[in-house]
């Protein structure tokens, strides 16, 4: 079963507008957390922004944020004023313990591929 | 503040060729994983270590798969008999405790 589900496969935003990218996921455990990383063409994956599941406030860094709705699980990414620096693959991630091992692996969508329009 | 390192960034190799790739960590980091990502997916874990001690393989890893970690530095991963499937880019992450993983910039492997 899918446990991250990113639908959009592709976004198109207009320079110094705002873009949400969406999340969904699928846990039955109350302790998780959510990660956004950018992955560039590059191919290095860069962490933006995480989420854990009792924060009591949305995270916020810098031009992105999480619009985390824990009821309908969702945790959406919110880039404010496009760059076209961000134009990349966005991939939103959740943390899984590593049963036994007193450590957790990520498992993550297929990610959505974000261009910005200049 | 040296980031997470990888070494080759691009590998071509041909099938039935043994390849191997290293990772090196951020320097305080104790915890050291690898995953793996094909073309249009997001990356999948492969297997973790905490300091030199193996303790998690996906059922990804299969036995032409092996990876190390003998001083609780580097780590090196090792494709033996490479397939054409094996194609991918193999990430390498490294993260302090229960803290965020961060992330090398990847070896772009191809088996022709």
């Amino acid at each position: 079963a899918q446990k991250i589900t990113q639908t959009q496969p592709g976004m198109f935003v207009q320079e110094k507008e705002a873009v949400t990218l969406d999340c969904t996921y699928d846990t039955s455990d109350p302790s998780y957390g959510l990660f956004w990383y950018k992955q560039p063409s590059s191919g290095e994956m860069i962490f933006l922004i995480y989420q854990g599941s009792y924060d009591q406030q949305n995270a916020t860094e810098g031009r992105y944020s999480l619009n985390f709705q824990k009821a309908r699980k969702s945790a959406n990414l919110v880039i404010s004023a496009s760059q076209l620096g961000d134009s990349a693959m966005y991939f939103c991630a959740m943390r899984e313990p590593i049963h036994g091992a007193g450590s957790y692996q990520l498992t993550f969508g297929k990610g959505t591929k974000l261009s910005v329009i200049p | 503040d040296t980031g997470v390192s990888q070494d080759p960034r691009h590998k071509i190799t041909k099938r039935g060729q043994n390849v191997t790739f290293r990772c090196d960590p951020i320097s305080e980091h104790n915890r050291l994983y690898w995953y793996r990502q094909t073309l249009g997916q997001g990356p999948e874990f492969l297997t973790y270590f905490q300091n030199e001690a193996q303790l998690e393989k996906s059922r990804l890893l299969s036995d032409r798969f092996s990876a190390e970690r003998p001083k609780g530095s580097f780590s090196t991963l090792e494709i033996q008999r490479t397939e054409q499937g094996d194609s991918a880019m193999y990430l390498c992450a490294s993260t302090r405790g229960e803290e965020t993983q961060y992330f090398g910039p990847g070896t772009r492997l191809l088996v022709l």
